[in-house]
């Protein structure tokens, strides 16, 4: 069955810490895409990342960098340098190459402190 | 500016009563889906639509329908079957499927059962 994990429920950091979001993913599928999207009090999620299965190179954007490593099923993603505009929900989702549906972790809640 | 917008942001139902959301975008998008999302669980799919006149059952589509008579719009009817209706509910779409693309998300309705 395919499954993604967010154990971290909820994290807490002073502004200009770095923070490393964790998800860990199941699938059966050879090919597949890893999303991340964040969700401000506003209600919206906020598509932030898509990630094949085939390209494992990490990435940098900015302050936010993925680290996806197929070895371990996981698909983490850190903050250098945290603000208090990062705090939001954090959702890391999986896709189910049949369906078109994608499969969610159940989100990291962020806080960050001034 | 093109986007999706639901309404109303908050809806109140008593018992017993159906509800309708609405959902439209002007982003030219074909695919359109509708999420729940409960505190501690993520997001779970409910319906989704691929094309015009044609939508598929989501992970926990009973107690909903749902209709796709025109691009732009994907209304969400919470009907009375629906034990548990009260959550907050998001839209989504993307442009042929949110598999291998990005989604874009509304900014959601909080329904309420009184």
């Amino acid at each position: 069955a395919q499954k993604v994990t967010q154990a971290q429920t909820e994290i807490s950091v002073v502004e200009k810490e770095d923070v490393t979001l964790d998800c860990v993913y199941e699938t059966r599928d050879t090919t597949y895409y890893l999303f991340w999207y964040k969700q401000p009090p506003s209600g919206e999620l906020v598509f932030l990342i898509r990630r094949n299965s085939f390209d494992e190179q990490n990435e940098i954007s900015g302050r936010y960098s993925w680290n996806f490593q197929k070895s371990t099923s996981s698909f983490n993603f850190t903050i250098t340098a945290s603000q208090v505009v990062d705090s939001a929900v954090y959702f890391c989702a999986l896709s189910d190459q049949n369906t078109d549906k994608l499969i969610f972790g159940t989100g990291t809640r962020l806080q960050v402190f001034p | 500016d093109g986007g999706i917008t639901q309404s109303p942001k908050y809806l109140f139902r008593k018992e017993g009563q159906n509800v309708t959301l609405s959902c439209e975008q002007n982003l030219n998008h074909d695919a359109m889906y509708w999420y729940r999302q409960d505190p501690g669980q993520g997001l779970r799919l409910i319906y989704y639509s691929q094309i015009v006149n044609d939508f598929q059952k989501g992970d926990i589509a009973e107690g909903y329908s749902v209709s796709r008579e025109k691009k732009e719009s994907f209304p969400l009817t919470v009907t009375s079957a629906q034990k548990n209706p009260t959550a907050f509910y998001l839209c989504a779409s993307s442009i042929s499927g949110q598999k291998n693309t990005e989604a874009f998300f509304g900014q959601g309705t909080r329904l309420t059962v009184v």
